[in-house]
């Protein structure tokens, strides 16, 4: 049973590109959260999709970034413009629906680098 | 919004000793608290949860205690080992469009000497 896939692992970008990033969710799992995580600090909460829903975008900026989670296929997480201070590991986690648990299973996250 | 507190920044311990890290949250709305353990380059892990109609929970030598009317949550970790050595973090989650929100601490960096 694979666990939450993120690809790219690793991206490189120059200021001004655009960055997208795609989340798989573990089988069964029907919700997707995205995260970010600055150097030393804690992960801060994006944006929550169900598919072909957006349930909660109180974390993400207002301007550049943009998120979808379509009928078929990856979660992705867009990034227009990218500055230097994009620059950040990005976590993509899924779960259930909720009842029987509310664990975040987390993928194994995206490194952008803004060059 | 929700504002997570979580200290120490930074925790060492000697193998076999215990281990405490506490956080306080601002939002009573809150009523789900998961701790994740994140070891250099990799993923978080859930490694024990809390939800607010309870107080303490144990998992072997992993215990959480909640108290709601402080807005205050605590991990204890008994005889610690050096696997244990990661950063752990704290959160107090909201309730959302059938799941739950969490807000995380800055985490906290526990190194266990053998």
């Amino acid at each position: 049973n694979a666990g939450v896939m993120q690809n790219p692992r690793h991206l490189v970008r120059r200021r001004g590109q655009e960055a997208r990033l795609r989340c798989s969710p573990m089988k069964g799992h029907s919700h997707v959260y995205w995260y970010r995580q600055l150097p030393e600090e804690g992960l801060k909460f994006m944006v929550y999709l169900q598919k072909e829903n957006i349930i909660d975008e109180s974390g993400m900026p207002k301007e550049r970034f943009s998120a979808e989670f379509p009928k078929e296929g990856p979660s992705i997480l867009r990034i227009q413009q990218v500055v230097r201070g994009d620059s950040a590991a990005y976590f993509c986690a899924s779960s259930r629906l909720a009842g029987s648990t509310y664990e975040q299973y987390f993928g194994p996250g995206t490194r952008l680098t803004v060059t | 919004g929700e504002n997570v507190e979580q200290h120490p920044s930074t925790l060492s311990v000697q193998e076999g000793d215990s281990a405490v890290i506490k956080c306080t949250y601002s939002d009573s709305a809150s009523n789900y608290f998961p701790w994740y353990k994140q070891e250099l380059g990799k993923r978080p892990q859930l490694i024990i949860d809390i939800r607010s109609n309870v107080g303490e929970k144990k998992d072997q030598r992993i215990a959480v205690t909640l108290n709601k009317t402080a807005k205050h949550f605590s991990l204890h970790i008994t005889e610690t080992q050096p696997e244990d050595s990661a950063v752990y973090f704290c959160a107090a989650s909201r309730e959302s469009g059938g799941s739950y929100i969490p807000t995380f601490g800055r985490g906290t960096s526990l190194i266990v000497h053998p």
